[in-house]
């Protein structure tokens, strides 16, 4: 069974750059997760989607960054123009929803390690 | 709101000791916890949770952690280090029936001695 998968795994790009990030989810899971790692800031939710819905983006940082998930097997982290503080580890996770409104675990990705020079 | 504390950013010990990560908790509700381990350039696996059964949580790789409430506390713990042990550790929170609100803590750096 499929875990989560992320590509690129490694992403080296220029300030000003557009920067795409892509996440296909575990099969059946209808939460998606998108976590930035960074040794000043550690782990922390950028946006969440339910059934393709996005339903917070609290943690996006700026207005450079944009999330999509057009459909459910597939999402999208965008980072236009990226700058050299956005060099960080990109995660994304999945889950699926238990009964009632309880959530099962989240299951991660190996993550993206984008470097913006 | 919820936050996690973990004490103690890096944690050495020698093959064959006994491993103690701590663990406290802040919530305004009743918690889910977990633990989950990063080995190097890989994404994190969950070891272990605690969604408000027994509170002595077993998971996987020998792990396990206790719920105390009193103490506001989920220490983890394997009674013999392995080599293989050597990771980061996050402690994570959540309220009880979500496991979507993950608050992490700022994790813990396992290094097994020979």
């Amino acid at each position: 069974d499929a875990g989560v998968i992320q590509s690129p795994r490694h992403e080296v790009t220029e300030m000003g750059q557009e920067v795409t990030l892509r996440c296909k989810p575990i099969s059946g899971h209808d939460y998606l997760f998108w976590y930035r790692q960074t040794m000043m800031r550690g782990l922390e939710l950028l946006i969440y989607f339910n059934n393709n819905v996005p339903i917070d983006d609290s943690g996006m940082p700026e207005d450079r960054f944009s999330a999509k998930m057009p459909n459910a097997s597939f999402s999208t982290l965008k980072i236009q123009p990226s700058e050299p503080r956005d060099s960080a580890v990109y995660f994304c996770a999945s889950s699926r929803r238990l009964a009632g409104l309880s959530t099962d675990t989240q299951y991660f990705g190996p993550g993206t390690r984008l470097t913006v020079l | 709101a919820q936050s996690v504390t973990q004490l103690g950013s890096h944690v050495s010990v020698s093959e064959g000791a006994l491993v103690l990560l701590r663990c406290n908790y802040s919530s305004s509700v009743p918690p889910y916890l977990f633990w989950y381990v990063q080995y190097p350039n890989q994404g994190l696996q969950l070891l272990l949770k605690y969604t408000s059964a027994a509170t002595l949580v077993k998971g996987i790789n020998g792990f396990e952690a206790e719920f105390k409430k009193s103490e506001t506390s989920f220490h983890l713990t394997k009674p013999s280090a392995h080599m293989s042990d050597a990771a980061e550790y996050f402690c994570a929170v959540s309220p009880s029936g979500s496991a979507r609100q993950l608050t992490f803590g700022s994790g813990t750096q396992l290094t097994v001695l020979p």
